[in-house]
């Protein structure tokens, strides 16, 4: 366990409904990043908050999904409208200032039907 | 995208033996992380080396940077059951704001008794 959770764990959906992850990372970490990770591959990087600003998102990240981190504790991962090309597993990471080392918290793992 | 590919995609060995992995990236880092992920479960880092550095131990584990070649391996030594898991390397470069890692296909590691 490294300090950092995510809920839910697992989610199944039908295509076209809406999901929302959330994350909790280490308490005083100001830095939080959401990955995802699709079966067989490395995590690919969704997006970057430093605090409860965004301040970068990936390609990857298309309209359907957006982030938050509002008080630049939490966050939230929302995707709308859902494919069965969403399916995945959501890795959130947290780390404090100038640190190296990304904590990952257990990840939510998503199915479209 | 993934930024490089791992070698071998997957290997099996005996408790007992010794495991090498290898990394291959594409652009300048500042540093290559390897982590572990247990099937199903989220990234537990395991070992740090920055880009001024070509050796760097941690008990059992050995990981090596070569720069020019644009290379990295790491070495589990003694290797046991419980090691048994995917390992990834990750690089680290500061582009833009985020300080995001890129990380590689994989090695699945299974250690038999």
């Amino acid at each position: 366990d490294t300090g950092v959770s995510q809920d839910p764990r697992h989610k199944i959906t039908k295509r076209g409904q809406n999901v929302t992850f959330r994350c909790d990372p280490i308490s005083e970490h100001n830095r939080l990043y959401w990955y995802r990770q699709t079966l067989g591959q490395g995590p690919e990087f969704l997006t970057y908050f430093q605090n409860e600003a965004q301040l970068e998102k990936s390609r990857l990240l298309s309209d359907r999904f957006s982030a938050e981190r509002p008080k630049g504790s939490f966050s939230t991962l929302e995707i709308q409208r859902t494919e069965q090309g969403d399916s995945a597993m959501y890795l959130c990471a947290s780390l404090l200032g100038l640190q190296e080392t990304q904590y990952f918290g257990p990840g939510t793992r998503l199915l479209v039907l | 995208s993934q930024q490089g590919e791992e070698d071998p995609q997957a290997l099996s060995i005996q408790e007992g033996e010794n495991a090498t992995m290898n990394c291959s990236y594409k652009t300048s880092i500042n540093n290559l992380q390897w982590y572990r992920q247990n099937s199903g479960r989220g990234l537990v880092h395991l070992i740090l080396i920055r880009s001024n550095e070509r050796e760097k131990h941690s008990g059992r584990l050995r990981v090596t940077l070569d720069t020019s070649k644009k290379s990295s391996s790491l070495l589990i030594t003694a290797s046991r059951a419980a090691d048994t898991a995917s390992y990834f390397c990750a690089t680290e470069r500061n582009t833009g704001t985020a300080s995001k890692l890129t990380f590689g296909t994989g090695t699945r590691l299974q250690v038999t008794l």
